[in-house]
């Protein structure tokens, strides 16, 4: 069975810091793996995606991630936070076709001036 | 395009009734996906519908139901709610290519249902 682990339920950065965004993975199979962020009364939105091409893998607005099999790990990260990144983020699995997702608990991300 | 569209975006109901849920998906999607977001479970997996037919299903009851219509729209219906029910409920569509082709998911805002 697949599954995800997000570390961390609630991570506070200044602006202008890095964003570190903790997601382990379990796939008997390779994985997809998709990082998606919700704003308030918001659907998702996808930042992006990991579907076996390069392992770094960038996204929109500034985030990337990185697919590491040793660590069975996919963090996402962003090299300066900026005030509107402030959201929840969602590390998802999927089967190859992408269209059953299992998200983990999410990560609160709080950006202060 | 337009994009994935739920209605209502607002639900109150009480204990025992049913409710059903509308997801239009984008124009030319064939794949229609629901997902349950509540603060205790998360974001967990419902069902697939593709081509008509359930294609996936998550592990829910069997309260929760959906179908899809020959235009890709979807519904899906909880039935006897119960408190543990209210919820976000989320709709995504795809292309639904064959082959093993990956298809991303595009998501609706959502329909908000409390349950009293």
């Amino acid at each position: 069975a697949q599954s995800v682990t997000q570390l961390g339920s609630h991570v506070s950065v200044s602006e202008g810091a890095l964003v570190l965004l903790r997601c382990n993975y379990s796939s008997s199979v390779p994985p997809y793996l998709f990082w998606y962020v919700q704003y308030p009364n918001q659907g998702l939105q996808l930042l992006l995606k990991y579907t076996s091409a390069a392992t770094l893998v960038k996204g929109i607005n500034g985030f990337e991630a990185e697919f590491k099999k040793s660590e069975t790990s996919f963090h996402l990260t962003k090299p300066s936070a900026h005030m509107s990144d402030a959201a929840e983020y969602f590390c998802a699995v999927s089967n190859q076709a992408g269209t059953a997702l299992i998200f983990g608990k999410g990560t609160t991300l709080s950006v202060s001036s | 395009k337009a994009g994935v569209t739920q209605t209502p975006r607002y639900l109150i109901k009480t204990r025992g009734q049913q409710v059903t849920l509308s997801c239009s998906p984008i124009s030319g999607h064939r794949s229609v996906s629901w997902y349950q977001q509540t603060p205790g479970q998360g974001l967990q997996f419902l069902f697939e519908y593709f081509s008509e037919t359930q294609r996936n299903k998550g592990n829910f009851p069997g309260r929760f139901s959906g179908r899809q219509f020959s235009n890709s729209r979807s519904e899906m219906n909880v039935s006897t709610l119960e408190l543990g029910d209210s919820a976000l409920y989320l709709c995504a569509s795809s292309p639904g290519l064959a082959g093993g082709s990956y298809n991303e998911q595009f998501f609706g805002p959502g329909t908000r249902l409390t349950v009293l």
